[in-house]
């Protein structure tokens, strides 16, 4: 596509339900990143791919999170039994290549609310 | 990883000043990403860094490299209402950009 795509865009769940956020990235970017922003902060690295590998996992926050890629596109990042501080924006952004030699395009993110 | 460090959190100006954000680093950085994120909105990506000492403009921006790579700056002239926003600074480590809190603009019209 276009642009990266994110869905939903907003998310509002129940306090232990489990979540989907979908990321649909650039045609072509083999690069996939996943970051989270609360209110007023900067933004979290959560995990990113290469094709449909996830080299590094380390910025997961627990064993609730998880993420996958498939196609070496789409991307669907689950949050399992969400607590409220699971609260935030989740952006996706993709590039041609890992390597910090290339610009990041973000989706619009999905603003999830636990209540 | 470490963060590179940027300064102010936040400016305020009045419409028609200029405006500059700092970032600084301990270690030499291979190159330096600049993002803008309107409020309610995604960071954009503005420009990529890469050459000691290296200087690039884009209308009313100038974007600085500092000769050691420690070092870049963001300079708007003559601030607009629509240069509102966060202004990051970010490092790339291999394979991920590290953001930090960013520089928060807003400009009285």
């Amino acid at each position: 596509g276009a642009g990266v795509s994110q869905s939903p865009s907003n998310k509002v769940t129940e306090k232990g339900k489990d979540v989907e956020l979908r990321c649909d990235p650039i045609s072509g970017h083999t690069a996939l990143y996943w970051y989270r922003q609360s209110l007023g902060q900067g933004l979290e690295f959560l995990i990113y791919f290469q094709g449909n590998s996830a080299p590094d996992k380390s910025g997961l926050p627990s064993d609730r999170f998880s993420a996958e890629r498939t196609g070496g596109s789409v991307s669907t990042l689950t949050i399992q039994r969400t607590q409220q501080e699971d609260s935030a924006v989740y952006l996706c952004a993709s590039s041609l290549e890992t390597g910090n030699f290339y610009g990041y395009t973000f989706g619009s993110g999905t603003r999830l609310t636990v209540v | 990883g470490q963060q590179v460090m940027q300064i102010p959190q936040y400016q305020h100006v009045q419409e028609g000043e200029d405006f500059t954000t700092y970032c600084n680093s301990s270690t030499t950085l291979s190159n330096i990403q600049w993002y803008k994120q309107r409020p309610g909105g995604h960071p954009v990506f503005l420009i990529q860094l890469v050459k000691s000492g290296e200087v690039k403009k884009q209308k009313r921006l100038t974007f600085q490299f500092g000769e050691a790579k420690k070092n870049s700056s963001l300079h708007i002239t003559a601030t607009q209402t629509t240069d509102v926003g966060t202004y990051f600074c970010t490092r790339g480590s291999n394979y991920k950009l590290t953001f930090g809190k960013g520089t928060l603009l807003t400009v009285n019209p």
